[in-house]
């Protein structure tokens, strides 16, 4: 059963500790990114990555960081450094990040709350 | 930078009618548009996806309509159901940029 998983479904962080959400794909694709969401606004980018061992920062990468060590895995690290890390979490795939267009595909989400 | 809106915020409407949804872009050079469903607390299910060269795409009772020069696309959905209640999310993938732009949604609520 093909599709991106993500782990845990709820975290909680206290202050000051960094926490890494997890996210696996079996599509066999690329392309990897993490998006965030909060109430009233849409989904903003934070990190993507084209290829293993290579990423690029989104719009909102401050206080966050990436690494892509396998195809199918993209975890993201929450560190102390965020100061507002109170949020949803998306993580989503495509195929190819080429001029074709990429339809994305999203995993359930990891909802973050800072104790 | 690529802003994209859409109207209404929310929408009500009984069970059986037929309902249009809006979206709305800045930058007409887009690779496609997508539109997604998003259940409460859940992560997002992709619905259509309307390639550049495109004027609609139609999927069951849903079709999607692109009108780049305008930078419009409608989600039109037909006979309406409960299970329809939802957040809808329109997206764009600007040229030059590798992730998506998205609305901030229309949450619908479909009335039994």
């Amino acid at each position: 059963d093909g599709g991106i998983t993500q782990s845990p479904k709820y975290l909680f962080r206290k202050e000051g500790q960094n926490v890494t959400l997890s996210c696996e794909q079996n599509l066999n694709h690329d392309a990897m990114y993490w998006y965030r969401q909060d109430p009233g606004q849409g989904l903003r980018l934070i990190y993507y990555s084209q290829i293993v061992n290579d990423f690029q920062k989104g719009d909102i990468a401050e206080g966050y960081s990436v690494s892509r060590e396998k195809k199918e895995s993209f975890p993201l690290t929450v560190t102390s450094a965020q100061k507002n890390p109170t949020a949803f979490y998306l993580c989503a795939s495509s195929l190819t990040t080429g001029l074709a267009g990429n339809e994305q595909f999203f995993g359930p989400g990891t909802r973050l709350t800072v104790l | 930078k690529q802003e994209v809106t859409q109207i209404p915020a929310a929408l009500s409407v009984p069970e059986g009618e037929n309902l249009v949804l809006n979206c709305s872009f800045t930058d007409s050079a887009i690779y496609n548009l997508q539109w997604f469903r998003q259940d409460p607390g859940k992560g997002l299910t992709s619905l259509l996806l309307i390639q550049s060269s495109q004027r609609e795409q139609t999927s069951g009772r849903l079709n999607a309509s692109l009108d780049k020069s305008s930078g419009r696309s409608t989600l039109y959905i037909a006979a309406s159901q409960p299970g329809d209640s939802a957040t809808y999310l329109c997206a764009v993938p600007p040229y030059g940029a590798n992730n998506l732009f998205f609305g901030t949604g229309t949450r619908l609520t479909v009335i039994p």
